[in-house]
């Protein structure tokens, strides 16, 4: 069965700190997508990046970075110097062809950057 | 270019009463999604219109719960009579496509308060 699992419930970090959002995912398809979105507070979730399981290749667009690794079944996402505005709910989320392309959300990791 | 309306913002009614969501896809966007998010949880897909049909309602509560797309283009999500389990974030996402590969656009939701 396709399930996505966030085992950070929720994360405190003081500002201009990294961190690491882990994000562990099950599928026996071999043909996926992966997605991370961002829930600020006022509720609307962002998009942030999606992943074909055929590229393996990290990737960092600003202060983010993606960490996919398929031998783990992981898709980690890491904050580089948080800001405040990184205060946010983040999903990880999974769509696959057993699913019929549905999104399968992880359950979220709640992450507050401190001044 | 306008994101995803949704209306009302809140709501607040007592079980077994009915309620009603309304939202506005992206100009252009063919698919709209209705997704539901209890607090603490991911988001949970609902039903997926393209155009003005149907293409995925297995998680659609359908002795209470009813949505339609008549035009292709806005969406009501109806919920009669209301159970105090459908207290939840409701989430609305449009997309220019069915595929996975194009990424939703989500709007700011309807929370609901079922007393």
């Amino acid at each position: 069965a396709q399930k996505v699992t966030q085992a950070q419930t929720e994360i405190s970090v003081v500002e201009k700190e990294d961190v690491t959002l882990d994000c562990v995912y099950e599928t026996r398809d071999t043909t996926y997508y992966l997605f991370w979105y961002k829930q600020p507070p006022s509720g609307e979730l962002v998009f942030l990046i999606r992943r074909n399981s055929f590229d393996e290749q990290n990737e960092i667009s600003g202060r983010y970075s993606w960490n996919f690794q398929k031998s783990t079944s992981s898709f980690n996402f890491t904050i580089t110097a948080s800001q405040v505005v990184d205060s946010a709910v983040y999903f990880c989320a999974l769509s696959d062809r057993t699913s019929y392309d549905k999104v399968i959300f992880g359950p979220g990791t709640s992450l507050s950057v401190i001044p | 270019e306008a994101g995803v309306a949704q209306s009302p913002r809140y709501k607040i009614i007592e079980k077994r009463q009915s309620v009603a969501f309304w939202c506005n896809p992206i100009s252009g966007h063919a698919t709209l999604y209705w997704y539901q998010q209890i607090l603490g949880q991911g988001p949970k897909l609902l039903i997926q219109f393209q155009n003005n049909g149907v293409v995925d309602d297995s998680q659609l509560p359908k002795d209470r719960f009813s949505a339609e797309r008549l035009k292709g283009v806005d969406s009501t999500l109806k919920i009669q009579p209301a159970k105090l389990e459908d207290s939840a974030v409701y989430l609305c996402a449009s997309s220019l496509g069915a595929d996975r590969y194009y990424e939703q656009y989500f709007g700011p939701g309807t929370r609901l308060t079922v007393t």
